[in-house]
């Protein structure tokens, strides 16, 4: 089976840096997804990751490392924006599947 | 192409009643999605389509549900005798080829079962 273990909740000073991580067990792993979700809205694509190590986007970066089954996202310079669910989330491992495993997310608020 | 839409936005219908989503997904996109998601949690995987083949179905899709999807473009999504559980926000997302791309979602559709 799959398993997804985010933190419920953070609080992030505006400016700020804030680190999101993800643990996760899977019986193949197939990369890891970030995903955004502002309340109501859909979640939108932040970050695939493959290979250990970290990628940088602009503000986001995202590290991965497969051996620990570990994962984080990073946000610099934090704005009020920022404020929303952050999905970490897992290709099933069966063959041929295209399904997300998603963790239940992280409720990012970022105060003044 | 103005990304993955979905119709209605909203929905609220009596116990035991049928109802129907739909979903346009980016046009060249040929993988289809749909996932359930309640309050406080990640969505969840309903079914998937490759072009108009449904080529996977979770365990969370009982016999009260069905989604097609005709021709390979739009999808719905029906479920029969609803009951207050189903209420959620129901979203489609879509992608082309491979997985690294990550998916397009469209803003769901929330349902209300009263």
């Amino acid at each position: 089976g799959q398993n997804i273990d985010q933190p419920t909740e953070m609080t992030a000073t505006e400016g700020a840096i804030v680190q999101i991580n993800c643990t996760y067990q899977t019986s193949g792993f197939n990369g890891l997804f970030w995903y955004q979700q502002h309340a109501g809205e859909a979640p939108t694509f932040l970050s695939y990751n493959v290979l250990d190590g970290l990628e940088e986007k602009g503000r986001f970066s995202s590290f991965l490392s497969r051996s620990k089954g570990y994962s984080y996202l990073l946000l610099k310079e934090l704005q009020m924006k920022d404020s929303a669910s952050y999905l970490c989330a897992v290709p099933y491992s069966g063959a041929g599947s295209y399904q997300l495993t998603f963790g239940k997310g992280t409720k990012l608020s970022v105060i003044p | 192409d103005t990304g993955v839409s979905q119709d209605p936005r909203h929905k609220i219908t009596k116990r035991g009643q049928n109802v129907t989503f739909r979903c346009d997904p980016i046009s060249e996109h040929n993988r289809l999605y749909w996932y359930r998601q309640t309050l406080g949690q990640g969505p969840e995987f309903l079914t998937y389509f490759q072009n108009e083949a449904q080529l996977e179905k979770s365990r969370l899709l009982s016999d009260r549900f069905s989604a097609e999807r005709p021709k390979g473009s739009f999808s719905t999504l029906e479920i029969q005798r609803t009951e207050q559980g189903d209420s959620a926000m129901y979203l489609c997302a879509s992608s082309l080829g491979g997985q690294g791309g990550g998916y397009t979602f469209g803003s769901g559709t929330r349902l209300t079962v009263v």
